[in-house]
Order: C-alpha cells, then structure tokens, then sequence
C-alpha cells in the first residue's frame, strides 16, 4: 500500500526553528509537496520537490532524498502566523498517464509567544 | 485571477435532498479535483477531471455525482447522503494533472 507518515504535533516559540519530517512508502513516485492548511481554511502550497536536495522560499525550505524515501519542511523565523496544520503530499503514478497526489497525515504546529 | 472559488460555504442538508456543490477556476488549469476532508485528518481524493472528462473515480459511494459542464466548472451533485458524509468539500485545479494543486475555500456539509 501506500503511506505517509508525519508526527501528529510540534511545539515551538516565536523566532525559532523547526524541521517538520516525512516519510513515505509509495509506487511510482513523482515528487513531494508541503501544503500549510489553517483552522478552518483550504490547503495551501508552500514546496514542491522532484529531486534530491533542497528547495528555498523565503523562510521555507523543503528537503528530499529519494534513496530514503524522506523529506522534511523547514521553518526558520517562526511567527504565530505560522501555527497551521502541515502536509507533506506525494505525486504517485495512478495508471498510464494518469498521476495523483496523496496526503500525508498532517503535523500541527503550535507557535508559542 | 489566481482562485479557486467554492459554493456553497455551509450546506446543511437531510438524507433525503438533493443538493449541488459548484467550483469554479479561471486560471485556465486542465485539471480538476473533489476532495473529502474530516476534522483532523488529510484531504482524501475523491475524483479527478483532466481536459473534462473524468480520469479518477476513488471508489466513492455513488450517492456522489461529479459534473464538469466546462473547464472552468466542476459540480459535485449529492443524494440521499448519510450522516457520515458530513465533512469539508474541497475543490482544486492544477494546469495538468498531477502538477501543483491550487485549492478553494471549501464546502462545509453537515448532513442531519
């Protein structure tokens, strides 16, 4: 089958660091993305990586390693602002053509002042 | 015009309505998404339109009906739904499938 797995929650304070992790166990793997989803609100995109290494966007960054089967969203400069629900999502092949993204099981993250 | 936009935002209906659900996009993406989203948990796929026609069907209860009349619309009919179907619709579109996905706000459904 296919899986994602996430830690549930992640504590942090203002000005801080944090590293939010994913691993997956896919087929037909294309790429992982990061969405930010707040209380009551859509997902939003925040990275997209279909290789190795690391993506930059402003105070987001997002890591894969295919090999392991591992990415991670980092954080820098936390800001309340940034207390949402985090998804890594992975684009598989669902047949021929024809690809689909699937979602993690979501980190939220708590900023404290 | 970079959204995704959603109608109804609330619904709430009985087992026995009949109910439409409306996405529309003007960013001319070919592609076009229903996902089921329950409190805390992941959105979950539900169907899947590329160049209007539908490409992925999840295996969702056919109390569910999606529509796309045009690239710009994605309707998602609804029909003696059952208690357990009350969650958050939402609709995305993406410029191909399995590229970015830029989602709406989301149809919040309470079936009583």
């Amino acid at each position: 089958g296919q899986s994602l797995e996430q830690p549930s929650e992640v504590t942090a304070v203002e000005g801080a660091i944090v590293q939010i992790n994913c691993t997956y166990q896919t087929s037909g793997f294309y790429g992982l993305s990061w969405y930010q989803q707040h209380d009551g609100g859509a997902p939003t995109f925040l990275s997209y990586n279909a290789l190795d290494g690391l993506e930059e966007t402003g105070r987001f960054s997002s890591f894969l390693s295919r090999s392991d089967s591992y990415g991670y969203l980092l954080l820098q400069e936390l800001q309340m602002k940034d207390s949402a629900s985090y998804f890594c999502a992975v684009r598989v092949r669902y047949g021929g053509a024809t690809n689909k993204l699937i979602f993690g099981t979501g980190t939220l993250l708590a900023v404290q002042p | 015009d970079t959204e995704v936009t959603q109608t109804p935002k609330h619904l709430v209906m009985g087992m026995t309505n009949k109910k439409s659900l409306k996405c529309e996009q003007h960013m001319g993406h070919r592609a076009m998404y229903w996902y089921k989203q329950k409190a805390k948990k992941p959105p979950e796929l539900m169907f899947v339109y590329s160049y209007e026609k539908l490409s992925i069907n999840e295996s969702v209860p056919s109390r569910f009906s999606p529509e796309c009349p045009n690239s710009s619309l994605l309707n998602l009919h609804l029909h003696a739904l059952q208690p357990e179907d009350s969650a958050l619709y939402l609709c995305a579109s993406g410029a191909g499938q399995g590229d970015t996905q830029y989602f709406g706000p989301g149809t919040r459904l309470t079936v009583l």
